[in-house]
Order: C-alpha cells, then structure tokens, then sequence
C-alpha cells in the first residue's frame, strides 16, 4: 500500500542545535516533495520544495535532501530557535495530478 | 485578498444539521483545494477545482459531502447531515497554477474552518 511517514513523537532539541526530521514513503515515485510548516490554529506555510533530481536544496537554515532510492527526505533546520517550534509535513504528488498527499506530521520543540 | 480566508472560523454543529464552509481564495488563483484534517493528523485531500470545475472529487468522505465554486473564486464545502466523525479542521487552498507531477506549484493555505459535531 502507498504510504507517507513522518515520525509521530514530538522532537525536542536545545536552542542552536540542529534539527533533522524524516519523511519516509512507500509505493510512490513523486517527481518532487515539499515541506510545509504549520503553527498551532494556522494553515501549513509552504517552505521548500525539492525535485526528484537534486539531492539536496538550501534555504536560508533549511536544508533538504531527497533520496529517491531510500524513498527518503530529511529536513534539516540548523542554529535552531526556539521560533522554529512548530509542526513539519511533508507532502508529494502521488501521481502525475494536482493532488498533494501529506505526512502527519513531526512537531519540533526549541528549547531556549 | 492578501491570503486565503475561510469563515467561520469555527462552527459548532448538532448531529443531522447542514453546515457551510466557504474560502475566499488568492484573487487570481486559478486551483483550489479543500483539505480536511483530523487532531494529530495530516491533511486528508477532499477535492480540487480548476476554475469553477471539479476534476477529482474522489477525496470526498461520502455523498453527504460537496462543493461548489462560482466565478473561479469563492469555494463553498457543504456537509449535510453532519455527523460526529466529521469533526475536523477544514483548510482550503488555492495556487496559481494546478500542481502536476511535472509542474511545480505552490499551495496557499487559509486559516481552516473548525468543525465540531455534538
């Protein structure tokens, strides 16, 4: 069956640590993946989007990568800040429409 | 607009009742998406419109669901006879151009409509 993972337990890190959130699917062969940050009571906001041919995608202290043969995307936010507590998703197409499907999501706590 | 807006903000309904969410969406944009998600859920794609047509409806819950947009702007989701599990949090959005495999696009995301069930 097709699936989209993220991991479900909350991941708590120290203010200016890195932080790295998976996004693992299976059964699908997206031609791109995104990753969208949502606050409590709020929209998702769209951050990054990465294509199936590049590796890996910068933004500011963002960084994504995408592994087509692990099925893999890792988000990785460095110098965190207490600001970055949020919940992460990901989300691909799952075929060649307009549909995005999404992850559950991963909640990221900053400690100060 | 500047953003998507969706109104109301909440709606608190009893069981059997007929609610109404609309989306007022980027002036502009051509797609819209209606996505419904659960407490501790992702998002759950409900359905897409082009315009004021709707390609792919199969996200839809059941037949007690629909939509509609008029003029390519205003989407209005109606659930009637609503029922406990359809309490959620329902987000439209809307993008310039419809995401395709091949086509990269942007989701804007409205606030969301949450929907509560008695």
């Amino acid at each position: 069956s097709q699936k989209i993972e993220q991991n479900s337990e909350a991941l708590n890190i120290q203010e200016g640590k890195t932080a790295t959130l998976t996004c693992n699917y299976t059964n699908y062969s997206p031609a791109y993946l995104q990753w969208y940050r949502q606050d409590p009571g709020r929209g998702p906001v769209f951050l990054l989007l990465i294509r199936e041919n590049e590796k890996e995608k910068r933004k500011e202290r963002l960084k994504v990568t995408f592994d087509t043969t692990l099925k893999q995307s890792l988000f990785h936010i460095t110098a965190s800040q207490p600001a970055d507590s949020a919940t992460y998703l990901c989300a691909l197409p799952p075929d060649s429409s307009y549909k995005l499907i999404f992850g559950s999501g991963t909640r990221l706590l900053v400690r100060p | 607009g500047a953003g998507v807006s969706q109104s109301p903000s909440n709606k608190v309904t009893e069981k059997g009742k007929d609610v109404e969410l609309r989306c007022d969406p980027i002036s502009g944009h051509t797609a819209l998406y209606w996505y419904r998600q659960s407490l501790g859920q992702g998002l759950e794609f409900l359905i897409y419109f082009q315009g004021n047509s709707a390609p792919d409806k199969s996200g839809l819950p059941s037949d007690r669901f629909s939509a509609e947009r008029t003029g390519g702007s205003v989407s209005t989701l109606t659930i009637q006879r609503t029922q406990q599990e359809d309490s959620a949090v329902y987000l439209c959005a809307s993008s310039l151009l419809p995401a395709s495999g091949s086509t990269t696009d942007t989701q804007y995301f409205g606030p969301g409509t949450r929907l509560t069930v008695l």
